[in-house]
């Protein structure tokens, strides 16, 4: 299948735990943030953005927390559900015209029923 | 009402082929992006169009050649392709002014045999 020989950071959660997705982003001058949700076979869904201005926001069932001082994001998710399992992508918006987009390497979530 | 489609879904061709992959995206959007997703998972820009003009250009052999039509469309064209362009690859589009989130489109899986 599609995860053969794929080394992906995983979390495993049971299901109705909270999950918290971790990432560390490269360039203090970023300014805005993304997660992002891939199910298998399928393109990168927005879930929630942050800007830098902000150091939390709330979705519905998501939380993102923004440190810009150790340079940290992470995704929050409540009440974790199987739909939830897939590969969850930070992305950095490097500032300036051109919108250019830095993808994280992705943490795979597995929710065990 | 699909937001951002492309075509085709699956291509499987020869080394040395000539094969193109279409994008449309129906939001009004000013700006297109192109990017390869490897076997690992990683998430890498290749090219953006804003208002049909090539505002990113990454390190990418010039074998690729990205078109702009109009500003819903662009097209990657690929030539003389290798093993080593066997991906995944994913269109999406933003409004750069609102410096927000870009989304994807469902992806073309490129094998090179």
């Amino acid at each position: 299948g599609e995860s053969v020989g794929l080394h992906l950071p995983t979390l495993s959660v049971q299901e109705g735990d909270n999950s918290i997705i971790n990432c560390a982003y490269s360039n203090s001058a970023s300014d805005y943030f993304i997660w992002y949700k891939q199910e298998s076979g399928k393109g990168p869904q927005f879930i929630i953005d942050i800007r830098s201005n902000m150091d939390k926001r709330q979705g519905q069932r998501v939380t993102v927390l923004l440190n810009k001082t150790v340079k940290h994001l992470s995704l929050q998710i409540a009440a974790t559900q199987p739909g939830d399992s897939a590969v969850y992508f930070c992305a950095e918006n490097m500032g300036g015209a051109t919108n250019k987009l830095i993808f994280g390497t992705g943490t795979l979530l597995a929710v065990q029923p | 009402d699909t937001a951002v489609s492309q075509t085709p879904k699956y291509l499987v061709t020869q080394m040395g082929n000539d094969k193109s992959i279409k994008c449309e995206q129906n939001l009004g959007h000013d700006t297109m992006y192109w990017y390869k997703q490897d076997s690992k998972k990683f998430l890498k820009i290749m090219f953006s169009y804003n208002n049909k003009e090539l505002i990113i250009n990454e390190t990418v052999p010039n074998r690729f050649s990205p078109k702009s039509p109009d500003k819903a469309h662009l097209n990657l064209h690929i030539n003389s392709l290798e093993l080593g362009d066997s991906a995944v690859y994913f269109c999406a589009s933003s409004q750069v002014a609102l410096s927000g989130p870009q989304y994807f489109g469902p992806g073309t899986r490129l094998t090179v045999l």
